[in-house]
């Protein structure tokens, strides 16, 4: 139980092009996805956390309008990278906790980013 | 402020030895602890957990770690490793108020040789 599916696992993009990934939990219903990037050999950085039906919450740093999250149901979120650039190539990973006032989160198996 | 600390990067073994990954942390409130596994191009799986109750907690491929209020730490250890528990392994917290956050540490490659 608790998979966290995400799609793509890898894309390549041209720069200035927009991306889309999607988080879904397959078999548990969840309120709250988080949106993790992770640099080579480093730790995870949360982006920002997402909650079903209303607007999402940004870290400090994260331009929301560049990182477009959009959590409009209890199994699925999306992050839209808007108008890629090089830098933004990184290994995306989400995550997503169950109701219930649960702890503990899951997490996806990442989406290779790359734009060229 | 609340921090997580792993304090060794890489840690070398051979293949049937003993071994412990340390985490600490600081913080002023109360905290849930996890141990996250992640193999090469992957996302991370749960290893273990410690919400509440017995402070020895463990995993079905023989993992346990060990919550220790006075010390602050949550470490990491298994009796005989094996060339399959090769991965990067990541401490993370939630403090009591965080809004279910988790905070990482900066992981630990385990390596397992033979």
């Amino acid at each position: 139980g608790a998979v966290v599916s995400q799609h793509p696992s890898r894309v390549i993009c041209k720069s200035g092009t927009s991306v889309k990934i999607e988080c879904r939990s397959l078999d548990f219903q969840a309120t709250t996805m988080f949106w993790y990037r992770q640099f080579p050999k480093k730790s995870l950085m949360l982006m920002a956390t997402s909650n079903e039906g209303s607007k999402a919450t940004y870290e400090q740093g994260v331009e929301k309008d560049k990182f477009l999250i959009n959590h409009a149901s209890l199994t699925l979120s999306t992050l839209t990278v808007t108008s890629a650039h090089p830098e933004d190539s990184s290994f995306y990973i989400c995550s997503a906790r169950p109701l219930a006032g649960q702890e503990t989160q899951y997490f996806g198996p990442g989406t290779r980013l790359l734009v060229l | 402020a609340q921090s997580v600390t792993q304090l060794d990067s890489q840690v070398p073994v051979f293949e049937e030895a003993p071994v412990e990954l340390r985490c600490n942390y600081s913080s002023s409130v109360s905290v849930y602890l996890f141990w996250y596994v992640q193999y090469p191009n992957q996302g991370l799986q749960l290893l273990l957990k410690y919400l509440s109750g017995s402070t020895l907690v463990e995993s079905i491929n023989g993992f346990e770690a060990e919550f220790n209020k006075s010390q602050t730490s949550f470490h990491l250890r298994k009796p005989s490793v094996h060339i399959s528990d090769t991965a990067e392994y990541f401490c993370a917290v939630s403090f009591t108020g965080g809004g279910n956050k988790l905070t990482f540490g900066t992981g630990t490659q385990l390596k397992v040789e033979l």
